[in-house]
Order: C-alpha cells, then sequence, then structure tokens
C-alpha cells in the first residue's frame, strides 16, 4: 500500500484564492511527522510546513496551513491568497517515529492564474 | 540550503557505462539519502545511510550501490547504466529541528541522461 497519497495531479486556482492540495497517508506508527514541499521549475525541494501527529493544533506558516485530520488520516496543504509565485509541484511527505525513511507522494502541480 | 552539493548537477551518458554521483555535506549529519525523481512517481527512495559504512536499500535499489566512507559524502553509483536510469536524483539529509521534528534538506539535484 503506498504510504502517501496524492490524487490530485494538476490543480488550478485563481490569483488572490485559497486553494488546498489533498494528502492522505497510511500508518500504523503512532508517531509520526507529515511535511509539504514544494517545487518550482527551477527544480529544488523546499520545505514549507511539519505537521506532528501528536501536535493538537493545525501547523500555519505565513499564507501555508495544513488541515490535520488524524482519524482520516489525511494532511492537506492549504495555500491562502494565492500569488504567482505558488505555482510549482507540491509533495506531501511522511517520516514513521520508529523509521528513517521519508515517504513521498506523486505530487500536485499548482498553477495559479491571473 | 543545509550544506548540501550534488557533483554534478548534469550528466549524459552511455548504455552500459558506470556512473558515479557524489553528495557532499558540511554539517556532519548522520542520516544521508538518495532518492530518484520520476513524473508520476514522485520521489522514491533508492538508498540511504546512518553512518559511516552503514548503508540501506530504499523500494528502488535495483542497479544502483552505494558507499560512505567519510560522514560528509555518500556516492550514489549505477553500475551499468540504462535508460530507465535516466532520471533526475536528489539527495538529502535529515536534521532534528526540535519538539519530534526531524526535516530533509535537499541537495539542488542532479539530472541523468542516459543515452
Amino acid at each position: 500500500a503506498q504510504k502517501i497519497t496524492q490524487t490530485q495531479p494538476g490543480m488550478f486556482v485563481q490569483e488572490k484564492e485559497a486553494v488546498t492540495l489533498d494528502c492522505t497517508y497510511d500508518t500504523s506508527d503512532p508517531s509520526y511527522g507529515l511535511f509539504w514541499y514544494k517545487q518550482p521549475s527551477s527544480g529544488e525541494m523546499i520545505f514549507l510546513i511539519y505537521q506532528g501527529s501528536y501536535d493538537q493544533q493545525n501547523a500555519t506558516e505565513g499564507r501555508y496551513s495544513l488541515n490535520f485530520q488524524k482519524a482520516r488520516k489525511s494532511a492537506n496543504l492549504v495555500i491562502s491568497a494565492s500569488q504567482l509565485g505558488d505555482s510549482a509541484m507540491y509533495f506531501c511527505a511522511m517520516r514513521e517515529g520508529g523509521g528513517n525513511q521519508f515517504y513521498f507522494g506523486t505530487g500536485t502541480s499548482l498553477t495559479v492564474i491571473p | 540550503d543545509a550544506g548540501i552539493t550534488q557533483s554534478p548537477r548534469h550528466k549524459v551518458t552511455e548504455t552500459g557505462t558506470p556512473v558515479t554521483l557524489r553528495c557532499h555535506q558540511t554539517e556532519n549529519h548522520r542520516y544521508m539519502y538518495w532518492y530518484r525523481q520520476d513524473p508520476g512517481h514522485g520521489l522514491r527512495l533508492i538508498h540511504y545511510s546512518y553512518g559511516v559504512k552503514d548503508t540501506d536499500k530504499g523500494e528502488v535499489s535495483d542497479g544502483y550501490s552505494v558507499s560512505r566512507s567519510k560522514t560528509e559524502d555518500f556516492l550514489l553509483t549505477l553500475e551499468s547504466a540504462t535508460s530507465s536510469q535516466t532520471s533526475v536524483y536528489f539527495c538529502a539529509i535529515s536534521v532534528f529541528q526540535g519538539a519530534g521534528n526531524t526535516e530533509a534538506f535537499f541537495g539542488q539535484g542532479t539530472r541523468l541522461t542516459v543515452v
């Protein structure tokens, strides 16, 4: 079974609107971390946000927030007030507490329309 | 950038030739990883290392070997390159950030083309 599933290969959003990128995960480890990375067309991988499995509140970093629904095993990324520079690939990832590997989803390509 | 450097950044090689990619870090982090990125597959783990001379396989390790003789260097070798190994290769390190957060930092990537 896939550890990380991103079901949206591509998304479009109007500039200044909010957008939600979906991510579901699969683990039996009670301790884990969830991450989102951004990959612009230049190719580098940029860390955006982290959510720990025991964190009581949803993580936020500026315009990024993580909608963490533990019972549903989902960790959706919400980008508010989209900007043209948000156009990129976005990857969801997980690290299980008992392991040393990071598991990545297949990514979502976001295009922000002026 | 967490002091990670990959070399070369771009390489074109012929089928059947051996190829070595280098990942260098400057901060003595214990864990290092090699991923490949392909459209529709995201990032898939090839091998990782948890210390000098300590390595383990990831999900797509066939056709690849690694070595780590020094903390700062993690080498990925394609023993006999095939066209299916045309990909973008990323090196990463994991860094403990506190409060249970261990984050992955990535190198710039190496674009490898096997012709």
